[in-house]
């Protein structure tokens, strides 16, 4: 039963490319998060999408980031042009049905963005 | 903000000893949860106790919480030195599961 799976682990992109992230989340979830973790600090909640449909993207920044989970095919997170202080570790998340029922998010092992 | 935060921050103990780590949060919550992340891995999930849950055990893992004082707290018995790792707390309040910015704990063998 494979878990979360996440892609690429490590990345390193020059200032102003573009970073692509893909998730593909537990069999049999819907439901996905995505967190992003800086050195030393603890994960901050970007987005949270079920298939097809942005639910809660309160934590994303306004500009350059992006998240899509299509019907078919993982989630996707987009940062457009990327500067120094995306360098972080990104973290997907899923679950089989919303956090409010009580259900616990399982997380992946991380995708390290370096941006040089 | 729902953000949970533990404290202490870092500690510090000996192979053996019990571990006690703290999270304190600040809006009712439907659940709250332990993770641990060993450095340069991801997450992996502790326990969960929810909100009509005052106590849960696991293994060598004691978790308690308080929704009147807002607080959990996760005890680590007889500690081992592949215990240490960050351990965060993460409360859900509705939609989003908000972490705070975690303990780290080093066991000392």
């Amino acid at each position: 039963n494979a878990g979360v799976m996440q892609n690429p682990r490590h990345l390193v992109r020059r200032r102003g490319q573009e970073a692509r992230l893909r998730c593909s989340p537990m069999k049999g979830h819907s439901h996905v998060y995505w967190y992003r973790q800086l050195p030393e600090e603890g994960l901050k909640f970007m987005v949270y999408l079920q298939k097809e449909n942005i639910i809660d993207e309160s934590g994303m920044p306004k500009e350059r980031f992006s998240a899509e989970f299509p019907k078919e095919g993982p989630s996707i997170l987009r940062i457009q042009q990327v500067v120094r202080g995306d360098s972080a570790a990104y973290f997907c998340a899923s679950s089989p049905d919303g956090t409010s029922s009580g259900n616990t998010i399982y997380f992946g092992e991380g995708s390290w963005l370096t941006v040089v | 903000s729902q953000q949970g935060e533990e404290d202490p921050q870092a500690l510090s103990i000996q192979e053996g000893e019990n571990a006690t780590m703290n999270c304190s949060y600040k809006t009712s919550i439907n659940n709250l949860q332990w993770y641990r992340q060993n450095s340069g891995r991801g997450l992996v999930h502790l326990i969960l106790i929810r909100s009509n849950e005052r106590e849960k055990h696991s293994g060598r893992l004691r978790v308690t919480l308080d929704t009147s004082k807002k607080s959990s707290s996760l005890l680590i018995t007889a500690s081992r030195a592949a215990d240490t790792a960050s351990y965060f707390c993460a409360t859900t309040g509705g939609f989003k599961t908000i972490f705070g910015a975690g303990t780290r704990l080093f066991v000392k063998a």
